[in-house]
């Protein structure tokens, strides 16, 4: 599966949207962008995949570059529970590999 | 609540002792995995199921690890003479077949935290 880098921490004021960063560039045509996040002492919970096209959903908004390179994952208006560990995953398969990701803190 | 489930969710036990953490999937799921976590760092793949056969372990699964899914429901993970390196959280997860193609969406449990003493 491709590489992933994230910065390893970012800050949120609370109620603003939180853009995170990803950069895949080596990511191959049948893999996939998953994001997850962990908050503390709990397991991971999904929050959205794509492929190639922009997604959205009730918690998140994936925006994909054309070229697929990288990717940005964007929660329109943190709150202080959105404060965790944001994981960017790229994968084929069932096999996630977790890297570091992005520790969010979301300030009031 | 029909999220995964695990049981215990923390245990602490002395060095040599054998360990068994169970987990429930999601009920339509049939796939599971099992993923490590150690302090600081993000979770390690184990070992993952279809149904009741094991499909593929990782090498971080050594031969005092075993895992079951007997009837293709529940999973155990084992862990005999554990070690204070076995010291982890212990990550369960479930899936069903992406009928959009591309991997299955997994839905992880709340772990079960192990202390080795």
């Amino acid at each position: 599966d491709a590489k992933t880098t994230q910065p390893p921490s970012m800050d949120c004021a609370e109620g603003r949207a939180a853009n995170l960063p990803c950069n895949h560039s080596t990511i191959s045509g049948n893999e996939y962008v998953y994001w997850y996040r962990q908050i503390h002492s709990q397991g991971p919970q999904y929050i959205i995949h794509g492929l190639k096209n922009n997604e959205t959903n009730e918690m998140a908004s994936l925006i994909i570059t054309e070229d697929r390179k990288s990717s940005t994952l964007i929660l329109p208006h943190a709150t202080l529970r959105d404060t965790a560990v944001y994981y960017c995953i790229v994968t084929k398969d069932y096999k996630l590999s977790f890297g570091a990701g992005t520790t969010v803190t979301v300030r009031a | 609540d029909t999220g995964v489930s695990q049981n215990p969710r923390h245990k602490i036990t002395k060095r040599g002792q054998n360990v068994t953490f169970r987990c429930d999937p999601i009920s339509e799921h049939n796939r599971l995995y099992w993923y490590r976590q150690t302090l600081g760092q993000g979770p390690e793949f184990l070992t993952y199921f279809q149904n009741e056969a094991q499909l593929e372990k990782s090498r971080l699964l050594s031969d005092r690890f075993s895992a079951e899914r007997p009837k293709g429901s529940f999973s155990t993970l084992e862990i005999q003479r554990t070690e204070q390196g076995d010291s982890a959280m212990y990550l369960c997860a479930s899936s069903s077949l992406s009928v959009a193609g591309g991997p299955d969406t997994q839905y992880f449990g709340p772990g079960t935290r192990l202390t080795v003493l």
